[in-house]
């Protein structure tokens, strides 16, 4: 109930494509997915998030897409580039009494030159 | 404003020793949350504190105490090292209840042999 799975494990992407990465939930009372991103040795950063009442947000070259009914929600880079090569991790929480946050397992992205 | 800083950056502990990870964030966060990372296995919660003198167990608590006696600080102790606590451990802080992104450490190594 508490799971969030994702996939691909790992993605290789050349510059200028677009990078796709999945996320799929049990639990709906979860209503808020965010999107971390990871370089090696630092800590995960907050990249964006989405809330359950939009099908769609965009900053920049990120966009989530967010399929309530389906319970799945993806993270597309536009117009990757190798600055992103990063691992991705996708998460959901409820708000209210304790706010956790559960994470998916991870994407490694590679964004070949 | 230093964020969430975890000490040390790296240990190595013997099977059987004591030790605790520090945790202070200068944010004025409620929330905090201490997260270990496995290969493949994503980020687990392992405890969490909805304020101060207020923690309860995550997903993976065994083999680890927490305590919260100030808003600024929230040290991980674990009792009896094992090979199978080896891993990356994060810290993260929020603002309290409702969507908020968290705000992780840059993590401290651990290995026990």
């Amino acid at each position: 109930q508490q799971q969030v799975k994702q996939s691909p494990q790992s993605l290789i992407v050349q510059k200028g494509g677009i990078s796709i990465i999945n996320c799929a939930y049990e639990n709906t009372a979860f209503d808020y997915f965010p999107w971390y991103q990871q370089f090696p040795g630092k800590g995960p950063a907050l990249l964006i998030a989405i809330r359950p009442d939009v099908s769609e947000k965009k900053e920049g070259r990120f966009t989530i897409s967010f399929n309530k009914s389906a319970k799945q929600f993806s993270l597309h880079i536009m117009d990757s580039q190798p600055g992103d090569s990063a691992t991705y991790f996708c998460a959901a929480s409820m708000s209210g009494a304790t706010n956790k946050l559960i994470f998916g397992t991870g994407t490694l992205l590679a964004v070949q030159p | 404003n230093a964020g969430v800083t975890q000490t040390p950056k790296f240990q190595v502990l013997k099977t059987g020793q004591s030790m605790t990870l520090q945790c202070a964030q200068d944010m004025n966060h409620e929330y905090m949350s201490w997260y270990r990372q496995d290969p493949g296995m994503g980020l687990r919660l392992i405890h969490y504190s909805v304020g101060a003198g207020i923690t309860d167990q995550g997903e993976v608590p065994n083999g680890y105490n927490v305590s919260r006696s100030t808003t600024e600080d929230f040290p991980l102790r674990l009792l009896s090292a094992a090979p199978s606590q080896t891993s990356v451990y994060f810290c993260a802080s929020t603002p309290g209840q409702g969507n908020y992104g968290y705000t992780f450490g840059s993590g401290t190594r651990l290995t026990v042999v």
